[in-house]
């Protein structure tokens, strides 16, 4: 089973700071096979990145995936308002598939 | 684009069996394949298993292996999840979530709006 590691667990930044959330595979994922999902209190996850760095549809620019292997990044360029929220990360390489604890990002 | 409708919030009691639907509209329902994913309070989400709506066959993640069913009906554009004998760890928001893309192992999107089943005595 592929373990996926996130860090840091809560990340404090200010509207328009710039966020960097790690993810860290146990083994490597073959072809990039990592999405990137945003939660928000009460709603469902929201799938923002898949292939390790395609954005979904909808997925504002300002967000960017990177890495390949075992290390993975997501990037905010500029944090908006509506971007506080917890990202988790899920390796598709593998059965079974696998998601990581999350990254909460707080207002700071 | 599609959607996925779950069914209401239940609550079991221990040993106890429970049956969450979800509907999808709006696209070709034998497409692609359905997910159920878990998320306990305040963890990360959790794969449960899938099944290929146009045949039925189902892979189910080891930890639910005995316990856990998906079916689907072709006829309602419907898939459900069945979850026996019930404990209290099993309280979670259970999600349903369509694959991005063709093939069993692939990330999700769309995901339902979840159904809360909570075991309690």
């Amino acid at each position: 089973e592929v373990v996926l590691t996130q860090s840091p667990g809560t990340l404090s930044l200010s509207p328009g700071e710039r966020a960097s959330l790690s993810c860290r595979a146990s083994q490597s994922i073959r072809n990039s096979y990592l999405a990137w999902y945003q939660q928000k209190p009460g709603q469902p996850p929201r799938l923002l990145i898949y292939g390790a760095s395609s954005r979904a549809t909808g997925t504002p620019d300002r967000f960017s995936g990177s890495g390949s292997g075992t290390d993975f990044t997501l990037t905010i360029s500029r944090l908006e308002p509506e971007d506080f929220a917890v990202y988790f990360c899920q390796q598709y390489d593998s059965s079974p598939l696998t998601f990581g604890p999350g990254t909460k990002v707080n207002i700071k | 684009q599609v959607q996925l409708v779950q069914s209401a919030a239940e609550v079991q009691k221990p040993g106890a069996s429970v049956k969450v639907s979800c509907k999808a509209s709006g696209d070709s329902f034998t497409t692609y394949y359905f997910f159920w994913v878990r998320q306990a309070p305040g963890l990360g989400p959790e794969w449960m298993g899938v099944i290929n709506p146009g045949g039925g066959t189902t892979t189910y993640a080891q930890q639910f292996q005995g316990r856990i069913t998906m079916t689907r009906d072709t006829s309602t554009s419907t898939v459900y999840m069945e979850l026996s004998n019930l404990r209290s760890e099993d309280t979670a928001v259970y999600y349903c979530a369509r694959g991005g893309t063709y093939g069993r192992w692939v990330w999700f999107d769309p995901w339902g709006q979840g159904t809360l089943v909570t075991v309690s005595s």
